[in-house]
């Protein structure tokens, strides 16, 4: 079966733009999780969407945001991009609390200008 | 908070040799999940294992073994007849099963080479 799907690959941005990024999770998935990654941080979470709710949140501003859709696809958006949001965003699925782990995507690289 | 702690940034193995790769971790709770993930240039993160943490048995996935230590918080992961396609960065995980803390914590990551 498909796995998790993220889109756009790639993207270059202009200080204080905002983005939207998309991820398809692998079917019959409702969980979906995003992630940072950057060279200085690591991996950081962002939030994860259940059943299109907000189950949980990380440690970031507001300018960043995320829902869930009724077919368990999610958005993620970052408004008034800074520099310092430059990096690999990831997405994860995973069929509910994620006790079998989570299948990753292969992320968005957002690099901002 | 639960942290992750890799301590060997990089590593190196020949091919068809074993490495052990580090993992240790700080938590208080006493039902949780560990993973090691394998990121390779591709980006994709890949689940390489996982460990319930209420199982005294080492988990085994082919060529892939953990040691759990549960008392002393230590995770490691042990790849033996190492192939060129498991050079790549590894992470590992902590994940907690209770309440509402749907997320993954990470360590930084160890780079592994494996040289033919």
């Amino acid at each position: 079966k498909a796995g998790v799907t993220q889109t756009p690959r790639y993207l270059i941005k202009t200080r204080g733009q905002q983005v939207t990024l998309s991820c398809s999770p692998i079917s019959g998935h409702r969980s979906v999780s995003w992630y940072q990654q950057t060279p200085g941080q690591g991996l950081q979470f962002l939030f994860e969407y259940f059943s299109e709710t907000q189950r949980n949140k990380g440690n970031f501003p507001g300018r960043f945001s995320g829902r869930q859709f009724s077919n368990s696809r999610s958005e993620m958006n970052v408004s008034t991009l800074e520099l310092g949001d430059s990096a690999l965003y990831l997405c994860a699925s995973s069929l509910g609390r994620g006790y079998g782990g989570y299948t990753f995507g292969s992320g968005t690289r957002l690099t901002v200008v | 908070a639960q942290t992750v702690t890799q301590s060997q940034p990089e590593m190196s193995v020949q091919e068809a040799e074993t490495v052990t790769l580090s993992c240790t971790y700080d938590t208080s709770e006493s039902d949780y999940y560990l993973f090691w993930y394998k990121q390779p240039p591709s980006r994709q993160m890949i689940l390489v294992i996982r460990q319930e943490a209420y199982k005294q048995q080492n988990a085994t996935e082919n060529r892939f073994s953990v040691n759990f230590q549960k008392a002393a918080k230590s995770f490691s992961l042990k790849i033996s007849d190492s192939q060129l396609g498991d050079a790549a960065m590894y992470f590992c995980a902590y994940g907690y099963s209770g309440g509402s803390n749907y997320k993954l914590t990470f360590g930084k990551g160890t780079l592994l080479t494996v040289n033919p």
